[in-house]
């Protein structure tokens, strides 16, 4: 089975700033990995993924994620936000090449971004 | 293509009344998944299917909550008799075979039980 544990739970960050939000998961086997965004009031939008190859994933809006095996991390980054990235983000998890297709999802870190 | 369709956008009902949800999934999608989401705990798998049938309906809280998919295009989930803390955003979304697609989310029915 897999986790995924998102480190906390409200990020402030002024405009331009560079913010990283965190994300840890746990697994017997390997795994993909991704993260999603969902703006007020709308569904959760991929922004980013991780299956295979280079550590380093890029995504949409700016935003890149590494994943590193060793800490069993995934983490996001921007190097400068803006005020429309403000958003709820989840960081998500399914094992790779398992029968289901099931993703598990982290509890969601709100992104403020201020003026 | 449209992308998941989610139906109604919003629904307010009366504790004991019956409600339905309506999705349907992006054409050639084979999984499809129902979630309910609310402040208290977050993002929840509710049930999901495969080829319209029943995988894991393990996150289904109670016998008042069932859910189908008659066909690849349209799934329903229907709660009876409603309760006031049945009240979140319920979502669906789908998938093709590999996990490593990831999932397209529809828009949600935000559900609201008085």
């Amino acid at each position: 089975a897999q986790s995924v544990t998102q480190l906390d739970s409200q990020v402030p960050v002024f405009e331009e700033a560079p913010v990283e939000l965190r994300c840890n998961y746990s697994s017997s086997v390997s795994v993909y990995l991704f993260w999603y965004v969902q703006y007020p009031n709308q569904g959760l939008q991929l922004l980013l993924k991780y299956l295979s190859g280079s550590t380093l994933v890029k995504g949409i809006n700016g935003f890149e994620a590494e994943f590193n095996k060793s800490q069993t991390s995934f983490h996001l980054r921007k190097p400068s936000v803006h005020i429309s990235d403000t958003a709820e983000y989840f960081c998500a998890v399914s094992g790779r090449g398992g029968a289901t297709n099931k993703l598990i999802f982290g509890t969601g870190t709100l992104l403020a971004v201020q003026p | 293509d449209a992308g998941v369709i989610q139906s109604p956008r919003h629904e307010v009902t009366e504790m004991g009344q019956e409600v339905t949800l309506r999705c349907k999934p992006i054409s050639g999608h084979d999984y499809l998944f129902w979630y309910r989401q609310t402040m208290m705990r977050g993002l929840e798998l509710l049930i999901y299917f495969n080829n319209n049938v029943p995988i894991d309906d393990s996150g289904m809280p109670e016998d008042r909550f069932s859910a189908k998919m008659p066909n690849a295009s349209f799934s329903t989930l229907k709660i009876q008799p409603s309760e006031p803390r049945d009240s979140a955003v319920y979502f669906c979304a789908s998938s093709f075979r590999a996990s490593g697609d990831g999932y397209t989310f529809g828009s949600g029915t935000r559900l609201t039980v008085v």
